[in-house]
């Protein structure tokens, strides 16, 4: 079964540090997303990407974030100044047709610390 | 965010017998609503889908039905076993909202043997 990987699996850093999540999407999928989950919060859309250009972005997606895929395989989420509030689970998607109906494939998240 | 709505924190269910988790969404405009499936330190799994035209689909012992006059969905899981203890997620998606995916909050199933 293709998956999605992320890494790290857990990632503690200094507020105002830049940070860059990582994540390998499955090989022949086009579309690809992140989503966080604050904890006891619910799973919040940040960002779905296309053709090498974002193609939607939600309101907690403001400039400090932004997103790469700098090599045909890997997709990154950077945090430009992280703050105490971005402590969340990041998750990485893809899909190949991006049509939510056949529903997503997501990675096993990366757990970011912020201290 | 209250447009997808799961009440219910926690469901426990014997081995063999029904689950029914429950979700209510607010937005009129969704077009699509699936549910995932998430264990501890993995990422959401995608178990089954509904189009907002149909009222029901089933793949397996997993059954999803849509009232929209309600704005209320179901997934269904017969026979119930431990392995689907997990954390099931209701979702949703239309047209405004383009790809993106609304969450709600998650309820834990557990399956006792």
């Amino acid at each position: 079964e293709p998956e999605v990987t992320q890494t790290p699996s857990h990632q503690v850093t200094q507020m105002g540090q830049e940070v860059i999540l990582r994540c390998v999407p499955i090989s022949n999928h086009l579309y690809f997303y992140w989503y966080r989950q604050i904890l006891g919060q619910k799973v919040e859309f940040l960002v779905s990407f296309y053709n090498n250009e974002i193609s939607e972005k939600s309101e907690i997606f403001d400039d400090q974030f932004s997103v790469e895929r700098p090599d045909g395989s890997n997709f990154t989420l950077k945090i430009r100044s992280t703050k105490l509030e971005d402590s969340a689970m990041y998750f990485c998607a893809s899909s190949r047709l991006g049509q939510t109906i056949y529903g997503y494939t997501f990675g096993s998240g990366t757990r970011l610390t912020v201290v | 965010d209250q447009q997808v709505k799961q009440n219910s924190p926690s469901l426990s269910v014997q081995e063999g017998r029904i689950s029914i988790l429950n979700c209510d969404y607010t937005n009129s405009m969704f077009d699509y609503f699936l549910w995932y499936k998430k264990y501890p330190a993995e990422g959401p799994t995608f178990l089954i889908s509904i189009s907002s035209i149909k009222d029901k689909n089933e793949d397996g012992r997993f059954t999803v039905f849509l009232n929209k006059s309600a704005k209320h969905l179901s997934l269904h899981i017969v026979p119930s076993q431990p392995g689907d203890s997990a954390v099931y997620f209701c979702a949703a998606s239309g047209e405004t909202s383009g790809s993106r995916l609304t969450f709600g909050e998650g309820t834990q199933l557990t399956v006792n043997p």
